[in-house]
Formats: structure tokens, C-alpha cells, sequence
């Protein structure tokens, strides 16, 4: 499964969006894009994925480059329950590689 | 609904014992995972089940970790001889099916383990 690169930080005033970039150049064709987020003292939470096209859920938006080879995940109004550690994924068998992710700090 | 759960949510074992770890998935899900997290760390996958299948125990740290899903359903993560190197919070995973939905998975709130 490809690699993902993501900064290992960013913060995010309450009630903006937080656009959290993920690099994943070497995905290929077959390998969807998940995202996952963790808050603090809990288990991993699923937010979305996608292969191609953009995609949208209650959470959060996920926007796919045409060249797949980056992708972001928008948390359109940012709360301060939205403070935790993102994981991008990207796989097509095998298991979740979940790296260390983005700690996004939403603040007041 | 009633999400994943695991017990005990916390582990405080000697060097040298034995601990069991449970964890109870989301009824009718087929698949179910074992994940490692240490401090400051992501996840790192140990095992998977289908139903009462371990199909994949590439993670496994060492032969002193065993995961059993008898019934497939509840698991059991037994570590025999607990190291301090174990310590770390266990999580428990479960899909509703395989393929690609095996991805989507719910989690537990973890175990947190600590080997003194």
C-alpha cells in the first residue's frame, strides 16, 4: 500500500474550516484514500473515504486531486470537539497503516 | 446502537504474568481487528479475524501473543509472560463485512496496559 505524508500539526480557529492535506504520490489505481481521527484517550473513529471522486458526509469533505496523488479532508466548521490526531490511509488489501497523522488543535 | 466494547478498560500487570484482554463487537460484525497503539503513536495492526477465522496474525509481536475468536464473536487477546515493552493501550476493531468495507472499521475505547 502506498505511503502518506501529512504535517505532523495544524491549528484551526473554532467555526473556520480545517483543510487537513495529505501527500500519497505513489498511490495506484486500485487504492482508495481513508480517513481516520482520534481523540484524545479514545479509539480511532472513521470519517470518509474515497477513490476518485470527491466525496461528502455529514462529518467532513474529501477532495481527490485529478492525479490522485493528494487529497484533503475538510471539517467545514471547525468545533473544539474536532481537536484530535487525523490519519490518512491509503490501501487496497492488507490492513490500516495508520502512521502518526495531523494533531489539528482547534482554538476558541 | 451499542458500539465496541472492551474490558477491562485498564491493566496493570507484574513482569512475568498473564493477561487477557476482551473485547465485545458490534453484533453481526464478520470482522474483527487487533490493533497496538503505544504513547505518541499511531495504531499498529497485530491480527484480524472472519467470523472464527484468523486470517492474517502478521502483527503479532511474538509467539507470547495469542488471539482467539472461538465463536466469532467476542475475542480474547491473551499476552503470556507480559514484558515492559507490552505496555501500551490494546484496541479492538470490528467491519460489518470484507472487501473493501473491511476498511471502515469501529473501535473500542481501548485497553491500556502498563507492565510494572
Amino acid at each position: 500500500d502506498a505511503k502518506t505524508t501529512q504535517p505532523p500539526s495544524m491549528d484551526c480557529a473554532e467555526g473556520r474550516a480545517a483543510n487537513l492535506p495529505c501527500n500519497h504520490s505513489t498511490i495506484s489505481g486500485n487504492e482508495y484514500v481513508y480517513w481516520y481521527r482520534q481523540i484524545h484517550s479514545q479509539g480511532p473513529q472513521y470519517i470518509i473515504h474515497g477513490l476518485k471522486n470527491n466525496e461528502t458526509n455529514e462529518m467532513a469533505s474529501l477532495i481527490i486531486t485529478e492525479d490522485r496523488k493528494s487529497s484533503t479532508l475538510i471539517l467545514p466548521h471547525a468545533t473544539l470537539r474536532d481537536t484530535a490526531v487525523y490519519y490518512c490511509i491509503v490501501v487496497s488489501q492488507g490492513n490500516l497503516i495508520f502512521g502518526k497523522g495531523t494533531k489539528l488543535s482547534v482554538k476558541p | 446502537g451499542a458500539g465496541v466494547s472492551q474490558s477491562p478498560r485498564y491493566k496493570v500487570a507484574k513482569r512475568g504474568q498473564d493477561v487477557a484482554l476482551r473485547c465485545d463487537p458490534i453484533s453481526g460484525h464478520v470482522s474483527l481487528f487487533w490493533y497496538q497503539q503505544a504513547l505518541g503513536q499511531g495504531p499498529e495492526f497485530l491480527t484480524y479475524f472472519q467470523n472464527e477465522a484468523q486470517l492474517d496474525k502478521s502483527g503479532l509481536p511474538s509467539d507470547r501473543f495469542f488471539a482467539e475468536r472461538p465463536e466469532g464473536s467476542v475475542s480474547t487477546l491473551k499476552i503470556q509472560r507480559t514484558q515492559q515493552e507490552d505496555s501500551a493501550v490494546y484496541l479492538c476493531a470490528s467491519s460489518l463485512a470484507s472487501g473493501t468495507s473491511t476498511y471502515e472499521q469501529y473501535f473500542g475505547p481501548g485497553t491500556r496496559l502498563t507492565v510494572t
